[in-house]
């Protein structure tokens, strides 16, 4: 089982800020096969960030995600209160399909 | 639009069982289409825990360990209904249940439902 940790676990920023979410694996994984998801609160999750570095649908280029290996980032530039959520990190290249433990982001 | 529904949650004691259904729409099943469906949960307060897959044709489903023995995934002929059959629930089941579409078997999930409540307590 490939385990996520991501880290830290709480950021707090203030409007306009860069936001730097970290998530590491376990073991070498192939960029292919790692997203990240945001969950505001009382929501369901929403796909932001797939393949590590391509951006889903309809989500804005303010968001981008990076890595390789077993460190993998998502950095949300020009922070806006709308992005206050928790972000999950996910691995989908083999089963049991695992999330990291979240990161909560507080743009206030 | 892509919209995956789920519903059959309630509140049910430890032992019993519980069907949950998701309903998916807003895209075309074609004969090319490969899609596959997941269960994730989250208890209260808690991080995202996948439970199971259920690829296009249903011939091949992977449960987590937490819920092997116990969950069964099933959808019908048309493909647009997915069920988990939730037996020997315990009290650490209890999660909100989104349904999730994945592109292929190991894909990113792209669309995920609201999610629908499961309680297990006596």
């Amino acid at each position: 089982e490939v385990v996520l940790t991501q880290s830290p676990g709480t950021l707090s920023l203030s409007p306009g800020e860069t936001a730097t979410l970290s998530c590491r694996t376990s073991e070498i994984v192939s960029s292919s096969y790692i997203a990240w998801h945001q969950q505001r609160s009382g929501q369901a999750p929403r796909l932001v960030i797939y393949d590590a570095s391509s951006r889903a649908t309809g989500i804005p280029d303010r968001f981008s995600g990076s890595g390789s290996g077993t460190d993998f980032s998502l950095t949300i530039s020009g922070l806006e209160a709308e992005d206050s959520a928790v972000y999950y990190c996910h691995f989908y290249g083999s089963s049991p399909i695992t999330f990291g433990q979240g990161t909560r982001l507080e743009v206030k | 639009q892509v919209q995956l529904v789920e519903s059959g949650g309630g509140v049910v004691q430890p032992g019993r069982s519980l069907r949950l259904s998701c309903v998916a729409s807003g895209f075309t099943f074609s004969p090319y289409s490969i899609y596959a469906f997941h269960w994730v949960r989250q208890a209260p307060g808690k991080g995202l825990e996948w439970v199971a897959v259920i690829s296009y044709d249903g011939n091949q489903k992977y449960y987590a360990d937490s819920v092997k023995g116990r969950f069964t995934l099933s959808r019908d002929s048309s493909r647009t209904t997915l069920y988990l059959q939730m037996n020997s629930l315990r009290v650490e089941d209890t999660a909100v249940y989104y349904c999730a579409r994945g592109p292929s078997l190991y894909d990113y999930f792209d669309f995920w439902g609201q999610g629908t409540l499961v309680t297990v307590s006596s």
